[in-house]
């Protein structure tokens, strides 16, 4: 399956600032998923991106407050702009495993954001 | 939004138990699968059954469908201290595109 290089894993920033959150897949995959799980909660999909074509936004997501980045089949960026305390959470990317469905997904091992 | 619920949200045994938690989910689905994250980390995926399929198993882990009740239980048998994580349903539907819907977790600790 797919190894995820995720960074930074862990950050403290200030409210009003920007982070952006790299992902390396050590092969070649067509879509890349970006998730956030809030303090004590499960996660929840922030978009798609494909390389290629803008990222596919989740209702309550907008690409003003999560820009993303797919310049190749092996790399994406997620930025976190302006944040508020309430962006406090941990972002996750993930690939489907194997690049195709049916074989499960792997993630990168997280990105730990508290902003002040 | 999340996909359906898990119970318990949380479970406490002691080493050499069983540990079982279920899920449910509200679409049609091409598959189910499991996850684990330990203290906040990345998930791990631990197993998954498709829609097709009733039961399955992977080492310690027993996993169940049942498409009617959309709903799928997780055994862990023999659990071991190790096993203390927090454990994730993710449904994969019909419609999805490769989006996975979590559900809420069960927070699960093995105690030595």
């Amino acid at each position: 399956s797919a190894v995820i290089s995720q960074k930074p894993s862990r950050d403290i920033c200030q409210r009003g600032t920007s982070l952006t959150i790299q992902c390396q897949v050590d092969s070649q995959v067509t879509m890349m998923f970006w998730y956030r799980q809030q303090p004590g909660q499960s996660l929840t999909l922030i978009a798609t991106a494909n390389q290629g074509s803008e990222a596919t936004y989740e209702s309550g997501f907008v690409i003003d407050k999560f820009p993303i980045s797919r310049p190749n089949l092996t790399f994406s960026t997620l930025t976190v702009s302006n944040m508020s305390p309430e962006d406090s959470s941990i972002y996750l990317c993930s690939v489907q495993s194997g690049g195709r469905s049916g074989y499960g997904y792997t993630f990168g091992s997280g990105t730990r954001l508290t902003v002040v | 939004s999340q996909q359906g619920e898990e119970d318990p949200q949380a479970l406490s045994i002691q080493e050499g138990e069983n540990a079982t938690m279920n899920c449910s989910y509200k679409t049609s689905i091409n598959n189910l699968q499991w996850y684990r994250q330990n203290s906040g980390r990345g998930l791990v995926h631990l197993i998954l059954i498709r829609s097709n399929e009733r039961e399955k198993h992977s080492g310690r882990l027993r996993v169940t469908l049942d498409t009617s009740k959309k709903s799928s239980s997780l055994l862990i048998t023999a659990s071991r201290a190790a096993d203390t994580a927090s454990y994730f349903c993710a449904t994969d539907a019909a419609d999805s595109w490769g989006k996975l819907q979590f559900g809420a977790g069960t927070q699960v600790v093995v105690t030595p």
